[in-house]
């Protein structure tokens, strides 16, 4: 099946500073990129919906300043969070949508803010 | 996008069958019911989708009643790798159709 990849895996960050995570689809072109966030022992919650070359849509009470999303390619997402804070620490899953079909999910980043 | 109502908690003995409820009651017309699971610390896997016709693949099958309010996944022969959190979604078939995944189910497979 489609792979998608996620770097970092882990990422630790003092409170204040910014942070990028990318999420790749590997052997496959995504019309479509997702990200969500999900909190200890919670399910996956939606923050955005981003297309190649556009600006992606966020899901209500996502400040879209505080989470950057460049879609820059067909294989490349970025998200960025800015000037984390502890309340950021979350694990943060991408995944990729070819055409009209599934969802393929990334591995996960889990971000820690100190 | 149609919300799901899925048990909190199961659990099968190991070589059973698991079988897995979802309600999804104000499912539209054109919306698909996906399942996907997620081991501990990792990214969601697919597993199934389905419109209104029983699906199946290596994996698992799919059951949708005919009148579309619920589905049932099942996995015929449950091994400890199965144990995860099941979700089942409902969305539409079409580029950037979002996925809101519900509560879950966490399936426990016991030895």
């Amino acid at each position: 099946g489609a792979v998608v990849s996620q770097h970092p895996s882990r990422v630790i960050c003092k409170s204040g500073t910014s942070v990028k995570i990318e999420c790749r689809s590997l052997d496959f072109q995504a019309t479509t990129m997702f990200w969500y966030r999900q909190f200890p022992k919670q399910s996956l919650m939606l923050m955005a919906t981003s297309n190649e070359g556009s600006k992606a849509t966020y899901e209500q009470g996502v400040e879209k300043d505080k989470f950057l999303i460049n879609h820059a390619s067909l294989t490349l997402s970025t998200l960025t969070v800015t000037s984390a804070h502890p309340e950021d620490s979350s694990f943060y899953i991408c995944s990729a949508q070819v055409g009209s079909y599934e969802q393929y999910f990334g591995p996960g980043t889990r971000l820690t803010v100190t | 996008d149609a919300k799901t109502t899925q048990p909190t908690s199961m659990d099968c003995a190991e070589g059973r069958a698991a079988n897995l409820p979802c309600n999804h009651s104000t499912i539209s017309g054109n919306e698909y019911v996906y399942w996907y699971r997620q081991i501990h610390s990792q990214g969601p896997q697919y597993i199934i989708h389905g419109l209104k016709n029983n699906e199946t693949n290596e994996m698992a099958s799919l059951i949708i009643t005919e009148d579309r309010k619920s589905s049932t996944l099942i996995l015929p022969h449950a091994t400890l790798r199965d144990t995860a959190v099941y979700y089942c979604c409902a969305s539409g078939y079409s580029s950037a159709s979002k996925i809101i995944f519900g509560s879950g189910t966490r399936l426990s497979i016991r030895p």
